[in-house]
Parts: C-alpha cells; sequence; structure tokens
C-alpha cells in the first residue's frame, strides 16, 4: 500500500530565504509525482508534475526533483516571499492510474 | 478556459440528512475525481468518474456514491450524514485521468451538525 510522507510538518523562514520540501513513497511504482499549493480554506493549485521518467521540472522559483529508486522528491523554493506562505502538498499517482495519494502537507510560513 | 468549478461552495446539514454536491469540470476535461479532505486524515480519494462511468474506487462506505453526465459534469452524493462526514470536499479533473495533471475546484466545505 502507497504511503506518502513530508517532512516538516511545518517551516517558519524569514523572507528571502532558499527552503526545502521533503516527500518520500513507499511503492517507486508511480506514474508521477505532482507538488501542489493550498492557501487557507481553500482547492488545491498545481505547482509542478514530474513524470517517472524524469529527475526535475522546474517554474520560475520552484524545482521539484524526483529520485524514483529512492522514493523521495524534494520542492525547491528560491528566494523565499511572504505570498509563498501557504501549505504544500506531495501526491503520487500510482501504476492503478486515476487516484493520486497524498501527503499530509507541509505549512510554510514565510516572515517579512 | 474557466476552471474547475464546485457548487455550492458551503453547506451545513444534520445528521441522517443527504446532500448532493456538483462539480463541473474544465471543458474538454472528461475524466472526474473526488477527493475528502479533513485535518484528522488529511486528503483521500473518493472516486473517479471517465465518460460517464466509475473507474477507481476509494476505500469509503456506500453511502458515498457519484455519478457523471454525457457533458462531464460529476455529483457526489452522501446519505444519511455522520458527524464525521464535516470535511472540504473537492474534485479535480484532468483530460483523460491518465498521467497528466490534475486541476481542482475551489472545494465545497460541508458541515454535519
Amino acid at each position: 500500500k502507497q504511503e506518502v510522507t513530508q517532512i516538516p510538518a511545518a517551516l517558519s523562514v524569514p523572507e528571502g530565504e532558499n527552503l526545502v520540501l521533503n516527500c518520500s513513497f513507499t511503492d517507486s511504482a508511480i506514474y508521477n509525482l505532482q507538488w501542489f499549493r493550498q492557501d487557507p480554506g481553500k482547492g488545491l493549485t498545481s505547482l509542478l508534475l514530474i513524470q517517472s521518467s524524469q529527475r526535475e521540472q522546474t517554474s520560475g522559483r520552484l524545482n521539484a526533483s524526483l529520485d524514483k529508486s529512492s522514493g523521495r522528491s524534494t520542492l525547491y523554493i528560491a528566494a523565499s516571499q511572504p505570498g509563498d506562505s501557504a501549505t504544500y502538498l506531495c501526491a503520487v499517482l500510482g501504476n492503478q492510474g486515476g487516484k493520486l495519494i497524498f501527503g499530509q502537507g507541509t505549512e510554510l510560513s514565510v516572515k517579512p | 478556459k474557466a476552471g474547475v468549478t464546485q457548487t455550492p461552495r458551503y453547506l451545513i446539514k444534520t445528521r441522517g440528512q443527504q446532500v448532493t454536491l456538483s462539480c463541473s469540470p474544465i471543458s474538454g476535461h472528461r475524466s472526474v475525481s473526488w477527493y475528502q479532505q479533513t485535518p484528522g486524515q488529511g486528503l483521500q480519494f473518493l472516486f473517479e468518474y471517465f465518460s460517464e462511468t466509475q473507474r477507481n474506487k476509494g476505500n469509503f462506505p456506500g453511502r458515498f456514491s457519484g455519478r457523471q453526465f454525457s457533458n462531464s459534469r460529476s455529483e457526489m452524493n452522501v446519505s444519511t450524514l455522520e458527524l464525521g462526514d464535516s470535511a472540504l470536499y473537492l474534485c479535480a479533473s484532468s483530460l483523460v485521468g491518465g498521467a497528466e495533471t490534475q486541476y481542482f475546484g475551489p472545494g465545497t466545505r460541508l458541515l454535519v451538525l
């Protein structure tokens, strides 16, 4: 049974810092891994999707990497801003398709 | 393109009642998935529909059901509501439900009293 873990559960950093969020999964048989952002009380915004054959994806100040063999992904945020404050969720799509398995999220707070 | 829309945004019900939530996917998307989000359990998969057929189902009791219409719009129904059904219900759409990006709606927040 696939399990997804995110560490840390919460993180507070001063504005301008570079930071790394971690995601690990127990079953390497995945189609892809997706990172989302969720603002309080809102839906999920897709940030990056990494296919199982890829090693990383970049979008602006965000870079996500994937190491399937070790069951790990990281989300790197450069030059953090207060507007980055949100909960970040990673989710894997297994070989059974259609069903995303989510981690519990990392709640990020960027202080001005 | 308009994003995924969900109605209603907020609902208050009492135990024993039933509720129907609606989701309209992005135009051209044929796969719709539903998730339940609670503080204790996080995000959990309910079911996925593609071309009016349920293709995947999560580990939820039979009180939770859904359907998809020919225009890809989807509804989920929860019968005999329990306090523990209070949650944010999110739907997501994608082109065909394969290994492509899933786009989420804003959710319906259900409170059961």
